[in-house]
């Protein structure tokens, strides 16, 4: 199975703040990475898919980068409601998920 | 309305079995992708089943011959019959449906449902 290895495991930030979250996979996987937004006792919530495209109703505050082996998630102007745990998937396989990245009020 | 709702979770003794249900409303089941994630308590996501369009499944080595995907075309019903289960099987378990036949992305999750195996 492909691994995917998320930094850092958890994050302090403030509202405004611009935050970077990334994510490795073991090998190279083209584009197909996808980022979920999860809150306490919520289903997870798909941001981007295949690396960069974002999923309607998402704000425009977030945005993904990457190809091959490093992506990144990128959240500018944090918000209130931003304070959430992260994933990204690959989908170049059967799928895998990152370990999460939890952004705290710092 | 376009949803999934899942049922079937409970407390269950170690060895015992359950299966899930994921109703859908508002797509087919049998046309798209579907999966099966858990999440252990405090813990990350992690894939435990899938099934394509076409039919054709995949389990997590963790699972593999242990648990079965299948769904029900009558019903637009996923489900994830599970077996021999063990504690650390212990999580709450969404079913989520990819965005396309690849599944790059589940733009739709189920509201999810706790299993628990424990003595």
């Amino acid at each position: 199975d492909i691994q995917m290895t998320q930094s850092p495991s958890s994050l302090s930030a403030s509202v405004g703040d611009r935050v970077t979250l990334t994510c490795r996979a073991s090998q190279h996987i083209d584009n197909y990475v996808n980022w979920y937004q999860q809150k306490p006792g919520k289903a997870p919530k798909l941001l981007i898919s295949v690396a960069s495209s974002l999923q309607s109703g998402v704000p425009s505050r977030f945005s993904g980068s990457g190809s091959g082996t490093d992506f990144t998630l990128i959240i500018s102007n944090l918000q209130p409601e931003d304070f959430a745990s992260y994933y990204c998937q690959q989908s170049y396989g059967t799928p895998t998920f990152g370990g999460g990245t939890k952004v705290e009020i710092k | 309305e376009v949803q999934l709702v899942e049922s079937g979770g409970g407390l269950i003794q170690p060895g015992g079995s359950l299966r899930l249900s994921c109703a859908a409303s508002g797509f087919t089941v049998s046309s798209n992708y579907m999966i099966w994630v858990r999440q252990a308590p405090g813990k990350g996501l992690e894939w435990v089943s899938l099934i394509y369009s076409t039919g054709i499944t995949f389990y997590a080595d963790s699972v593999k011959g242990r648990f079965t995907i299948s769904r029900d075309n009558s019903k637009n019903t996923l489900y994830l019959q599970m077996n021999s289960l063990r504690v650390e099987d212990t999580a709450v378990y969404y079913c989520a449906k990819g965005t396309n036949i690849r599944g790059d992305g589940f733009d739709l999750w189920g509201q999810g449902t706790v299993v628990s195996v424990s003595s």
